[in-house]
């Protein structure tokens, strides 16, 4: 079963400063890999995903991840950071036609 | 409209009561799904629908009865539940099961048992 690991369950940053939340898969075929952002007391809101093609994907907000085959990993980056990005970010993998999430990453962002 | 929506948003109810989640979506999508989301953890998958018909069943204990009226509609039937089943409830739908299909999330419903 393929599975996902996000390192750090928080990230704290200042207004302005990059993000990088970090996400690796495990998988022995190519996976179908996805970012999602909650808010508090909201679902969960698709940021961006991954299937085939282009290594870098970007989302909306101004997010983007970059697939990289060779460190199994689907980092999730955004080069400057607003107060209003603070949220649960999950990384997401498909697994046996269920989506399988990460334990989550809060992030915090400081004025 | 890129919407599912899900009622009621909260709901409070003792261990010997009978209650219904009700999610709806008119995208035009094939799949639905329950999960079972608890405070600062991720969501757990409980059930799958695909075609209305009942696809994945997580071994859900029997006291969540899910029921898929129309392709539009998924109901989460609730009885004799246990104040470990306070949770938030997501509803989810895709255009098809699994694959690289996005699934679009409801708001949830936050569910108390007392």
């Amino acid at each position: 079963a393929q599975s996902v690991t996000q390192l750090g369950s928080h990230v704290s940053v200042s207004e302005g400063a990059l993000v990088l939340l970090r996400c690796n898969y495990s998988s022995s075929v190519p996976p179908y890999l996805f970012w999602y952002v909650q808010y508090p007391n909201q679902g969960l809101q698709l940021l961006l995903k991954y299937t085939t093609g282009a290594t870098l994907v970007k989302g909306i907000n101004g997010f983007e991840a970059e697939f990289k085959k060779s460190e199994t990993s689907f980092h999730l980056t955004k080069p400057s950071a607003h107060m209003s990005d603070a949220a649960e970010y999950f990384c997401a993998v498909i697994s046996t036609d269920k989506l399988i999430f990460g334990t989550g990453t809060r992030l915090q962002v400081f004025p | 409209d890129t919407e599912v929506t899900q009622t009621p948003k909260h709901l409070v109810m003792g261990m010997t009561n009978k209650k219904s989640l009700k999610c709806e979506q008119h995208m035009g999508h094939r799949a639905m799904y329950w999960y079972k989301q608890k405070a600062k953890k991720p969501p757990e998958l409980m059930f799958v629908y695909s075609y209305e018909k009942l696809s994945i069943n997580e071994s859900v204990p029997s006291r969540f009865s899910p029921e898929c009226p129309n392709s539009s509609l998924l109901n989460l039937h609730l009885h004799a539940l246990q104040p470990e089943d306070s949770a938030l409830y997501l509803c989810a739908s895709s255009q098809v099961q699994g694959a690289d299909n996005e699934q679009f999330f409801g708001p949830g419903t936050r569910l108390t048992v007392l």
